[in-house]
């Protein structure tokens, strides 16, 4: 089925950098949103956006959605340890459906 | 319940028997969805209930995946004939309503031998 692009799709930083994953789709989408999933767990919401344009943060998390409404990136500041994990983003369009990214595998080295 | 509960958290099947996996939304939330999610590949849609009403079906892979949802509360996965190609986490996910972000349970872990 239908996946969205997301890169990378692996990242490896030290403690304390910053973090920027993209995603981008071929379809226009009426929501995005980014989720984090741990091993052996689902997917849990992070940010979600509703608006062209919209810039939201939640703590160290900022994500937008695109002015063409065919893209997001979600940025992480200052990694810490516990930001280990796959961050996926998701689209809705018109279906009640989400259509998601392949995930990003983060890991933080101290 | 606080959050989506899913069971069994592991389902180990032979090939050509028949499973169930069970989901129990957030209370109170009208949506609910089923994805299923291959090894290193985000989650892909199943079909998705409003209310007691499954309003679409589109992402059923074939005619052996069956879900219900009879009082618009639990509802339960079903694959007939199980295949070494249904091995995957299926995933259940509910929302207030479908314009509301879906919230996801665990995951049942399903291995087909």
């Amino acid at each position: 089925g239908q996946q969205l692009n997301q890169s990378p799709q692996s990242m490896f930083i030290q403690e304390g950098e910053d973090v920027s994953m993209n995603c981008t789709s071929s379809s226009i989408f009426n929501t995005w949103l980014w989720y984090k999933q741990d091993p052996g767990e689902g997917p849990v919401l992070l940010i979600a956006l509703y608006k062209a344009g919209e810039l939201t943060s939640n703590g160290r998390l900022t994500a937008q959605f695109g002015i063409t409404r065919k893209d997001s990136f979600l940025n992480i500041s200052a990694s810490i340890p516990s930001d280990v994990g796959i961050y996926f983003c998701a689209g809705r369009g018109s279906a009640r459906q989400l259509t998601f990214g392949s995930g990003t595998q983060l890991t933080v080295l101290p | 319940g606080a959050g989506v509960s899913q069971s069994p958290r592991y389902k180990v099947a032979k090939r050509g028997q028949d499973v169930a996996l069970r989901c129990d939304p957030i209370s109170g939330h009208v949506s609910l969805f089923w994805y299923q999610q291959a090894l290193g590949q985000g989650p892909e849609f199943l079909t998705y209930f409003q209310n007691e009403a499954q309003l679409d079906k589109s992402g059923l892979p074939s005619d052996r995946f069956f879900a219900e949802r009879p009082e618009g509360s639990v509802s339960t996965l079903k694959i007939q004939r199980t295949q070494q190609e249904d091995s995957a986490v299926y995933l259940c996910a509910s929302a207030r309503d479908s314009n509301q972000p879906q919230h996801f349970g665990d995951g049942t872990r399903l291995s087909i031998l």
